[in-house]
């Protein structure tokens, strides 16, 4: 069965911490694809990135780093020297495609962050 | 700004209203969304629609009538609703039927709260 789980509901730091926001998936697809997406106060759903199951490459983007590992399934997002405007929900996200054709996505329960100045 | 336009931002509605609300994309996508977001809650499927047609319908009660007349078009009409069914809905679009790439793009939702 397709499942994302976030374990982490809510997250505090201080500025300039390191934060790892946790994410683990089910699947029995051998082909998959993984996001992570930022939701700000402001409402809507922002695409962070995205990572193929045949990918296994870690990969960093300024502050932000993924840590992708099919052997425990996990696929863990860092963010290095946090901000303030790093405050919001984050989320992890499994596609899989369908037998009909087209992909199925499913979220993950989403973890708040906050970051004290 | 987004390239998924929903309105209105924030809705209040009496229980027995009806209101709709709107989702517009122009992104060439092939595929709309409807979600819930419930406060404590993970993001809820509700419908989704592919060259228009209805691919999925999460259980959702019958007081939620979706609507999707072309491919950049997304309605989501309410009656009779309960307190309970206060939340975000999010709309987003994709392109359904290759590797969503970048993934949903997402709208800023409507927060609708009903009395």
């Amino acid at each position: 069965a397709q499942k994302v789980t976030q374990a982490q509901t809510e997250i505090s730091v201080v500025e300039k911490e390191d934060v790892t926001l946790d994410c683990v998936y089910e699947t029995r697809d051998t082909t998959y694809y993984l996001f992570w997406y930022k939701q700000p106060p402001s409402g809507e759903l922002v695409f962070l990135i995205r990572r193929n199951s045949f990918d296994e490459q870690n990969e960093i983007s300024g502050r932000y780093s993924w840590n992708f590992q099919k052997s425990t399934s996990s696929f863990n997002f860092t963010i290095t020297a946090s901000q303030v405007v790093d405050s919001a929900v984050y989320f992890c996200a499994l596609s899989e495609a369908r037998r009909a054709g087209g992909f199925k996505t499913i979220f993950g329960a989403g973890t708040r962050l906050f970051v004290k100045a | 700004e987004t390239g998924v336009t929903q309105t209105p931002r924030h809705l209040v509605m009496g229980m027995t209203n009806k209101k709709s609300l709107k989702c517009e994309q122009h992104l060439g996508h092939n595929a709309m969304y409807w979600y819930k977001q419930s406060a404590k809650k993970p993001l809820e499927l509700m419908f989704v629609y592919n060259f228009k047609e209805q691919t999925e319908n999460n259980s959702v009660p019958s007081r939620f009538s979706p609507e999707c007349p072309n491919s950049s078009h997304l309605f989501l009409h309410l009656h009779t609703l309960q307190p309970e069914d206060s939340a975000l809905y999010l709309c987003a679009s994709s392109q359904e039927r290759t590797v969503p790439n970048y993934g949903y793009t997402f709208g800023s939702g409507t927060r609708l709260t009903v009395v």
